[in-house]
């Protein structure tokens, strides 16, 4: 089955600055890219999503990386603001499948 | 309107009862499924259903028996609980298996005591 890694399993940035988180799957056939934002309390929520036909998907200060020969895509958020402190969540799967989740990471943005 | 719902919220009871958790959605969605969140937050299928099958059923212990008695519906019914159920459970649903967004409920926050 497919095996989705996800790395930091924490992250500390100040305001204002980048975070990148990563993750890499195993299975070739997946092709669709979902990332998570799951507030304290609250269920996660879709923040981006990216397919395999493409390499990239932007959406304000949120962005999405894929590469699929190197099987790993990453979230990019810029210009972090508190309100972005959650944790983060990608999942990789394909049509007629099952969803396969990262492990987590917990971001916090210092005021 | 809250696209996916479930109750209760929280739910504490003693080990050895039985207990069912409600979902509902009103997406219009074909599909949906069972995610149960421990402490260190790893999200972990247990159970989807599609236009009312069970297609995934993970490595979960048979006092776990979901039931689905339509399209918009897919309650999860505990038996003999034990502490190592304490744990977050979501139900989420999507339009296919796969392919679309998962849209998750607000969470159940089960304790067993």
């Amino acid at each position: 089955g497919e095996n989705v890694e996800q790395h930091p399993s924490t992250l500390s940035v100040q305001e204002g600055d980048s975070a990148v988180i990563k993750c890499t799957y195993s299975d070739s056939a997946s092709n669709y890219f979902p990332w998570y934002k799951q507030e304290l309390g609250k269920g996660p929520q879709l923040i981006i999503d990216i397919r395999s036909n493409v390499g990239e998907k932007k959406d304000q200060r949120i962005a999405v990386t894929l590469n699929k020969t190197a099987k790993h895509f990453s979230l990019h958020i810029t210009e972090t603001q508190p309100e972005d402190s959650a944790v983060y969540f990608c999942a990789a799967s394909h049509t007629g499948n099952q969803f396969y989740f990262g492990t987590g990471t917990s971001l916090t943005v210092i005021p | 309107d809250t696209a996916v719902s479930q109750t209760p919220k929280y739910l504490v009871t003693q080990m050895g009862n039985d207990k069912s958790i409600k979902c509902e959605q009103n997406l219009g969605h074909d599909t949906m499924y069972w995610y149960k969140q421990d402490s260190k937050k790893f999200l972990k299928i247990m159970f989807s259903y599609n236009n009312k099958e069970l297609i995934i059923n993970e490595t979960v212990p048979n006092r776990f028996s979901p039931k689905s008695p339509d399209k918009a519906h897919l309650n999860l019914h505990i038996n003999s609980l034990e502490l190592g159920d304490s744990a977050v459970y979501f139900c989420a649903s999507s339009q296919d298996p796969g392919g679309s967004t998962q849209y998750f409920g607000p969470g159940t926050r089960l304790t067993v005591l």
